[in-house]
C-alpha cells in the first residue's frame, strides 16, 4: 500500500490567486495521476505522469498545470484561481511492480479548495 | 468506449448484507477494482479481482465476477455503521494502459 500525502488538506482563496496543491509518496511509484471530483463524486482526470520530466492532461479540460521534476513530488498549480475550480483535489500514484500492481492506483487525503 | 455504470443509493439495516452491483461495457476489462470513499477522505483500495475468476473473498467483503454479464458486485457481510461510505466500482484494461475507469460510485448508509 502506498503512503501518499496531499497539502494543504484544505484551502479557502479568493479569486486571481495563484495556488499549488502539493502530493508526495513514499513507495517511488513511476504513475501518478490527478483527480477532480465534482459534487455528485465523480471522478475526472486532470493530469498524469509515468515518470519523471513526463506529464500528460486528462480527459477533463483544466486550467491547471503540473510538473513531475522528481519521482516522489507532483504538484497542482492553479496560475489564477477562479470560483469555478472549487472542487475536491484528489492526488493517486501506481507502481511499476508487475501483475496487479502496475495497474492498481493509490490514493491520497484529497485537498479541499474553496475559492472565492 | 468503456462505461461503468453503478447504482446511486443503498441503504440496509445494520448487520444486515449489502450488495453493490456494477456493470462494465469494455470485455478487455483485466482488473476489476473496489474503493472506499469515507467524509472528506481520499479512495482506500478494498479489493480487487482479476478477470479469470469468478470470486474473491476477504474476511467480510465477497467480490462476485460474471464475465458473460460484465457485471460485478461486491458483498458486505454483517454491514456495520463504520461501512457507511461511498463505494466505487473501476475497471482497468492491463496492457499499455494505466488509466481505470471508475463508476460514479454508490453511496451506502447503514441505519441502525
Amino acid at each position: 500500500e502506498a503512503d501518499i500525502y496531499q497539502t494543504p488538506r484544505y484551502l479557502v482563496i479568493g479569486t486571481g490567486k495563484k495556488i499549488t496543491l502539493e502530493c508526495s509518496q513514499t513507495m517511488g511509484h513511476d504513475k501518478m495521476y490527478w483527480y477532480q471530483q465534482d459534487p455528485g463524486m465523480e471522478l475526472h482526470l486532470i493530469h498524469y505522469s509515468y515518470g519523471v520530466n513526463s506529464t500528460e492532461k486528462g480527459d477533463l479540460s483544466s486550467e491547471s498545470t503540473v510538473s513531475r521534476i522528481r519521482t516522489e513530488h507532483f504538484p497542482l498549480t492553479l496560475e489564477s484561481a477562479r470560483p469555478s475550480h472549487t472542487s475536491q483535489y484528489l492526488c493517486a500514484s501506481g507502481s511499476a511492480l508487475s501483475g496487479a500492481a502496475r495497474y492498481t492506483q493509490y490514493f491520497g487525503p484529497g485537498t479541499r479548495l474553496t475559492v472565492l | 468506449g468503456e462505461d461503468v455504470e453503478q447504482s446511486l443509493f443503498l441503504s440496509v439495516r445494520e448487520g444486515d448484507s449489502s450488495v453493490i452491483n456494477c456493470t462494465y461495457t469494455d470485455s478487455s476489462s483485466t482488473y476489476l477494482y473496489w474503493y472506499k470513499q469515507e467524509p472528506g477522505a481520499g479512495l482506500q483500495l478494498l479489493t480487487y479481482i482479476f478477470s479469470n475468476m469468478d470470486m474473491k473473498q476477504d474476511q467480510r467483503l465477497t467480490v462476485l465476477l460474471n464475465k458473460k454479464d460484465k457485471h460485478l458486485s461486491l458483498r458486505i457481510a454483517d454491514t456495520q455503521t463504520g461501512d457507511s461510505a461511498i463505494y466505487f466500482c473501476a475497471e482497468s484494461m492491463g496492457g499499455g494502459s494505466y488509466i481505470p475507469t471508475f463508476g460514479r460510485g454508490t453511496s451506502l448508509i447503514v441505519h441502525p
